[in-house]
């Protein structure tokens, strides 16, 4: 069974550019997870999806972070534009419920550093 | 909302040596609780999870952690780590009504030496 595929695995980019990263979870998996990991830190949820609707976006910065899930399987975040401070590692996970004690499965991330 | 706190951010253990990081949540609901390992390099994995039952729990490679709801802890256990244990491991929390996403602790970076 494949995992959880993002991309890019690295990028190096100038404050105030954009960026977009790709999540494709595992097939049939409704739930999809992007989390932020700051050095240091343990993950931050930005934003659940469950099939293409949003379950909770709440800690998601919404002047400048926009995600979305068409089609209910694959999913792109957007960070336009960037700052110093989103110099993170943005990890995608995905589960077959809707979160019920059930297993997250993470892909291996996207590093994103800002200048 | 449920938060947990990692006790430990570096844990150095020799090879062959037991090995236990602490985890301590806070909720005023009952919870649902995880550890998750992130090998260098790579995406983070379930190591366990207690949902309810028996509050010793076992996992994958040697891992075992115990629910203690008085102490509100769920401290994880290998008696005898190995260099590939080499990792950073994260505890986590979930609600188990109606807010089911994970909330994670900062981490605890072990490093196992010869």
């Amino acid at each position: 069974e494949a995992g959880v595929a993002q991309s890019p695995r690295y990028k190096i980019i100038e404050k105030r550019q954009s960026v977009a990263f790709w999540c494709n979870p595992i097939s049939g998996h409704a739930t999809l997870y992007w989390y932020q990991q700051i050095l240091g830190q343990g993950p931050k949820l930005l934003i659940q999806f469950q099939n293409n609707g949003v379950v909770d976006d709440s800690q998601l910065p919404k002047d400048r972070f926009s995600a979305e899930r068409l089609k209910g399987v694959d999913s792109t975040l957007k960070i336009q534009p960037a700052k110093l401070e989103d110099s993170a590692v943005y990890l995608c996970a995905s589960s077959s419920r809707s979160g019920v004690g059930g297993e997250l499965f993470f892909g291996e991330g996207s590093r994103l550093t800002v200048l | 909302a449920q938060s947990v706190t990692q006790l430990d951010s570096q844990v150095p253990v020799f090879e062959e040596a037991p090995v236990e990081l602490r985890c301590n949540y806070s909720s005023s609901v009952s919870v649902y609780l995880f550890w998750y390992v992130q090998y260098p390099n790579q995406g983070l994995q379930l190591l366990l999870k207690y949902l309810s039952g028996s509050t010793l729990v076992k996992g994958i490679n040697g891992f075992e952690a115990e629910f203690n709801k008085s102490q509100t802890s769920f401290h994880l256990r290998k008696p005898s780590v190995h260099i590939s244990d080499t990792a950073e491991y994260f505890c986590a929390v979930s609600g188990t009504f109606n807010d089911y996403k994970l909330s994670f602790g900062a981490g605890t970076t072990v490093t196992v030496r010869a």
